[in-house]
């Protein structure tokens, strides 16, 4: 099973719709979660930690189940800009596996139509 | 805002040469690391580095790759003798504090390319 699991998409979204995707990590012990995004050929940018409670920024939400071992972002009222490719990212700090070592999906590619 | 940045950002190179990927951290971070992303692939761990030592390391990681803090700024990644599959983005990152407890920023990536 792989490290960190998304469905790559691509996701086409109407401009002001709402979109959301999941990622799944195999590691149970894991501590630390993220949501990256990456437009082409540049470098992963933050776009939001994952905390147990779900946390909101804007038009973004995050949530993590850890039973089930997996983490979802939605995007509301989405934009044009918002295409970009999404990399779920898990940090298994506090395992035997990582000392801040990233664990990065392949990312799930959203592309928003006017 | 601080930034990451990396130098050059393309590399072009003869299988079997030296390269050196250069990278300058954010000024107050203490914990640094390097990926890559092979094209149209994820982003791998290559190596975490803290207080002038290799933290961890992934197997790709090998004896063809080195990283080196040579002054307070930089940090820099070698690969000894590319091969064609060492084409890849490289991307450097920083850290205020362990990566587990703190964001890690990633600078703009130096391209490879090994011909």
């Amino acid at each position: 099973r792989k490290e960190v699991e998304q469905d790559p998409g691509p996701f086409n979204v109407p401009e002001g719709a709402t979109v959301a995707f999941n990622c799944t990590y195999s590691n149970s012990a894991s501590q630390s979660f993220f949501w990256y995004r990456q437009d082409c050929r540049k470098e992963p940018k933050l776009l939001m930690s994952v905390y147990s409670s779900g946390n909101e920024d804007g038009r973004f939400t995050a949530q993590l189940n850890r039973a089930s071992q997996y983490i979802s972002l939605l995007i509301r009222d989405s934009k044009l800009s918002d295409s970009a490719t999404y990399l779920c990212v898990v940090n298994p700090l506090g395992t035997t596996d990582s000392w801040g070592k990233l664990q990065f999906g392949a990312g799930t590619q959203v592309v928003v139509t006017p | 805002e601080p930034e990451v940045t990396q130098t050059p950002s393309h590399q072009v190179t003869q299988m079997g040469q030296e390269v050196i990927l250069r990278c300058v951290p954010i000024s107050n971070h203490l914990y640094f690391y390097w990926y890559r992303q092979i094209l149209g692939q994820k982003v791998e761990f290559l190596v975490s580095f803290y207080n002038n030592e290799i933290s961890e390391k992934s197997e790709i990681f090998d004896d063809q790759f080195s990283v080196e803090r040579p002054d307070g700024s930089n940090f820099t990644l070698k690969i000894r003798s590319t091969k064609l599959e060492d084409s890849a983005m490289y991307f450097c990152a920083s850290s205020g504090l362990a990566g587990g407890t703190d964001t890690q920023y990633f600078g703009p990536g130096t391209r490879l390319t090994v011909l």
